[in-house]
């Protein structure tokens, strides 16, 4: 397996301009997650799925945030309109149920998003 | 408020010795806690996993002691390298839910 894979690597966007990050979970993977983090605030919980469904979106900073999941291989973030506070590293994380032997989270290599 | 406190400062030590790194928290009573390492531009890795039931976890140089009454879980990498350099994070659980919040970080810098 390639692991999670996120898309884009960078993007860099003007103010009010709506940002869509994409991400490819692991095949077999029951749970998704996405994470935003700054050096101010560290790793944040945005919100997560389970089989498709969002679970718990409390993390999900303003109405600005958006997130789907359409089928088990492919969910997307969305802000619209992007702001500058909204600059940070968006990381989509996916693992299997607790409690399996090997349960851990595994990460994709980010998104990093610039808003000027 | 729920908290995750993991040392802000650097650790600096020598090769060879062993590292020893700190999670405590409050207010939470997680099921599972788990330790990451982050290196600079790349997303965390998954390292280890401890039940609250389990009081210490080992793999290969690695070591995790999870204490549910200190509130506390230690980290250790005995025999450490230059290449262990990194940042590591802890995570917790709430409520046993597959819901991890995640400590600061603390930077390991092992010198050779």
């Amino acid at each position: 397996d390639a692991g999670v894979i996120q898309s884009p690597r960078h993007e860099v966007t003007e103010m009010g301009q709506e940002v869509t990050l994409r991400c490819k979970p692991i095949s077999g993977h029951d749970y998704l997650f996405w994470y935003r983090q700054t050096m101010m605030r560290g790793l944040e919980l945005l919100i997560y799925f389970n089989n498709n469904v969002p679970i718990d979106d409390s993390g999900m900073p303003e109405d600005r945030f958006s997130a789907k999941m359409p089928n088990a291989s492919f969910s997307t973030l969305k802000i619209q309109p992007s702001e500058p506070r909204d600059s940070a590293v968006y990381f989509c994380a996916s693992s299997f149920q607790p409690g399996q032997d090997n349960y851990g989270y595994t990460f994709g290599s980010g998104t990093r998003l610039t808003v000027v | 408020s729920q908290k995750i406190e993991q040392n802000s400062e650097a650790l600096n030590i020598q090769e060879g010795k062993t590292a020893t790194l700190t999670c405590n928290y409050t207010n939470y009573s997680p099921a599972y806690l788990q330790w990451y390492r982050q290196d600079p531009g790349r997303g965390p890795v998954f390292l280890l996993l401890i039940r609250e039931n389990e009081k210490e976890k080992r793999k290969e140089r690695l070591k995790v002691t999870f204490d549910t009454t200190l509130k506390q879980s230690l980290f250790h990498i005995t025999a450490s390298q230059p290449a262990d350099s990194a940042t590591y994070l802890c995570a917790l659980d709430e409520d046993n839910f597959n819901k991890f919040y995640f400590g600061s970080g603390t930077k390991l810098n092992v010198k050779p």
